[in-house]
């Protein structure tokens, strides 16, 4: 079965600082996707990587893919308080469309 | 150009009771999944329709069943309510075969059974 985890679960951090979120999981696979979620709303997608070494960057977010060690990181710099959502990363199980998600990373910047 | 839309945006149910949750998806998509999330847990995916019938499905009881009409449209049914169908639930359309770098998810329709 396949499973993704991230970590950590919540994470508190000050405006300013950088940060690194994991996402694991257990099966290979080259597709993996970041989405964000505000509370109450839907899935904001993010990222799409499509391949081993992906890199891609959006503002102050950066997200990376290895295959072989089956992780991706989502990489946060110089956070700012409208970072604050839920960011969940998602694996393509080999089926069209369809996402195993992991349990969320529940962001919360302070000034 | 609308996105997918989702009716209702929000139910409540009680124990027992049938509910029928509505999506119609993005222009150009075909292709309809349905997902659950629990409060503080990701998405699980319940199910996708293509050409009006059932591809895939998760690990859910029969009491969760589908429909996709012709135009694309589906619904989600869920018989005989628990507690723990308590969920945000989440419709995301794309076109078939595309894979799910272009799946388009909608508001979702927040359930509540008492």
């Amino acid at each position: 079965e396949l499973k993704v985890e991230q970590n950590p679960l919540f994470l508190s951090m000050q405006e300013g600082k950088n940060y690194t979120i994991y996402c694991n999981y257990s099966t290979t696979s080259d597709r993996l996707y970041w989405y964000r979620q505000d509370p109450g709303k839907s899935l904001e997608s993010l990222f799409v990587l499509l391949s081993n070494g992906a890199v891609k960057q959006e503002g102050r977010l950066m997200a990376s893919l290895d295959t072989k060690a089956r992780l991706s990181t989502l990489h946060i710099t110089a956070a700012v308080h409208d970072l604050s959502a839920t960011y969940f990363c998602a694996v393509d199980s080999g089926n069209t469309d369809k996402l195993i998600f992991g349990t969320g990373t529940r962001l919360q910047v302070f000034p | 150009d609308a996105g997918v839309t989702q009716s209702p945006t929000h139910l409540i149910k009680t124990r027992g009771q049938q509910v029928t949750l509505r999506c119609s998806p993005k222009s150009g998509h075909d292709t309809v999944s349905w997902y659950q999330q629990a409060l503080g847990q990701g998405p699980q995916f319940i199910f996708q329709y293509y050409e009006e019938e059932e591809r895939q499905r998760g690990n859910f009881p029969d009491r969760f069943s589908g429909h996709q009409f012709p135009n694309y449209s589906s619904e989600l049914n869920v018989n005989a309510l628990l507690l723990g169908d308590s969920a945000l639930y989440l419709c995301a359309s794309s076109p078939y075969y595309s894979g799910a770098n272009v799946l388009t998810f909608g508001a979702g329709s927040r359930l509540t059974v008492l």
